[in-house]
């Protein structure tokens, strides 16, 4: 079952930044937390991950708080092609993932 | 890198027959592939997971005798869904992982099943 809980929908102009937020109460001390997205009709593609640490790359910027009970997926420049189903998602100890609804971000021009 | 493709990315058969769908990892050897299920406007289901040399693993309510998995290789791995019937149209997607202690598991594009 997905241990994490995100807003069902979140919209953000295009040229700003999307904040999209993620609560993983129940995040045990060696799971990571991922990022996908998934795009209508295509397989999810991976966005990011960490642990404990902040991270970024090309793509985005994961924001882990100091008790790992929530993280936020920053995307620093939305354009229209970010429109897609976010799913924050726990890597459990059998490295499965367990997807909960994810948000869907409405990117508008 | 990473790249993960599926065949086909669309079938469509008639109720009884059975249909196979292949997940393969082009550019890396996954020594795990999960399969998942979704139907419209719902989330991914972990199905199975796939280990190259054993056998599947099945998530609690899924049939194995229905959703056979074999992972022949580390880089490729088939679903063949049995005597399918029109409750099992849906959007199957594989995804390959390498292994480690954090390593990513990275999708296909999806194959959309339609049982007449």
């Amino acid at each position: 079952d997905a241990k994490t809980t995100q807003p069902p929908s979140m919209d953000c102009a295009e040229g700003r930044a999307a904040n999209l937020p993620c609560n993983h109460s129940t995040i045990s001390g060696n799971e990571y937390v991922y990022w996908y997205r998934q795009i209508h009709s295509q397989g999810p593609q991976y966005i990011i991950h960490g642990l404990k640490n902040n991270e970024t790359n090309e793509m985005a910027s994961l924001i882990i708080t100091e008790d790992r009970k929530s993280s936020t997926l920053i995307l620093p420049h939305a354009t229209l092609r970010d429109t897609a189903v976010y799913y924050c998602i726990l890597e459990d100890n059998f490295n499965k993932f367990y997807f909960g609804s994810g948000t869907k971000l409405n990117v508008k021009p | 890198g990473a790249v993960v493709s599926q065949h086909p990315s669309w079938v469509i058969c008639k109720s009884g027959t059975s249909v196979k769908i292949e997940c393969r990892s082009l550019d890396f050897q996954a020594t795990t592939m999960f399969w998942y299920r979704q139907f419209p406007k719902q989330s991914l289901m972990l199905m199975a997971t796939s280990n190259e040399g054993s056998k599947a693993t099945y998530e609690q309510g899924v049939e194995k005798d229905k959703f056979l998995i074999n992972h022949a290789s580390l880089t490729l791995s088939t679903l063949t869904v049995t005597s399918a019937h029109p409750e099992d149209s849906s959007f199957y997607i594989c995804s390959a992982r390498v292994g480690g202690d954090a390593e990513t598991q990275y999708f296909g594009p999806g194959t959309r099943l339609l049982v007449l």
